[in-house]
């Protein structure tokens, strides 16, 4: 079973509209914490922001928010006033910390293109 | 502040050639990932070592990938001899792991581009 799911091959969306990512996760460690990163047409794995399954209140940082429902094993990316430079891949990414393995877990991404 | 630093940034070989990536960490990170990422599986963790020790080496597809970090600065990655199915982005990553401070980002680096031909 995928323990990363990314429901949005690609999204379409107008430049300074909102977008939400879809990620859903699969995990029974209590403690493990989430990561989307951002990929541009020039290859780089660019971090975005982190949730902590203990944390209290949903990440923010800058134009990215995080909406965690830990109930649902969900943890979509806000990107709010979305720009042309938001075009690229995003990786939603879990790192459990009682796996015993401390190396990320990628969803298959998901293509935004924002469109003038 | 430098970043993870990785070389080269493109290689082009032919099937059966050793080929060595390198990798170079923040400084004072003491973990380090090397990553594969292809159209077909997209991202997976190949081996990551902390302090300089492979600790889970169960991502490295076969053994012809072999990795070393003889110093808390320098990685690398080592295909011999090399397949076209190698062909892929690898990148490093690395991250500060602190025992008992919960998770930490990761890092990565611009990522190495290989295609063998």
């Amino acid at each position: 079973a995928q323990k990363i799911t990314q429901t949005q091959p690609g999204m379409f969306v107008q430049e300074k509209e909102a977008v939400t990512l879809d990620c859903t996760y699969d995990t029974s460690d209590p403690s493990y914490g989430l990561f989307w990163y951002k990929q541009p047409s020039s290859g780089e794995m660019i971090f975005l922001i982190y949730q902590g399954s203990y944390d209290q209140q949903n990440a923010t940082e800058g134009r990215y928010s995080l909406n965690f429902q830990k109930a649902r094993k969900s943890a979509n990316l806000v990107i709010s006033a979305s720009q042309l430079g938001d075009s690229a891949m995003y990786f939603c990414a879990m790192r459990e910390q009682g796996g015993g393995a401390d190396g990320l877990t990628f969803g298959k991404g998901t293509h935004l293109i924002i469109q003038p | 502040d430098a970043g993870v630093i990785q070389s080269p940034r493109h290689e082009v070989t032919e099937m059966g050639q050793e080929v060595t990536l390198r990798c170079k960490p923040i400084s004072g990170h003491n973990s380090l990932f090397w990553y594969r990422q292809t159209m077909m599986r997209g991202l997976e963790l190949l081996i990551y070592f902390n302090n300089n020790v492979p600790i889970d080496d169960s991502g490295m597809p076969e053994d012809r990938f072999s990795a070393k970090m003889p110093n808390a600065s320098f990685s690398t990655l080592k295909i011999q001899p090399s397949e076209p199915r190698d062909s892929a982005v690898y990148f490093c990553a690395s991250t500060l792991g602190v025992q008992g401070a919960g998770i930490r980002t990761q890092y990565f680096g611009p990522g190495t581009r290989l295609l063998v031909l």
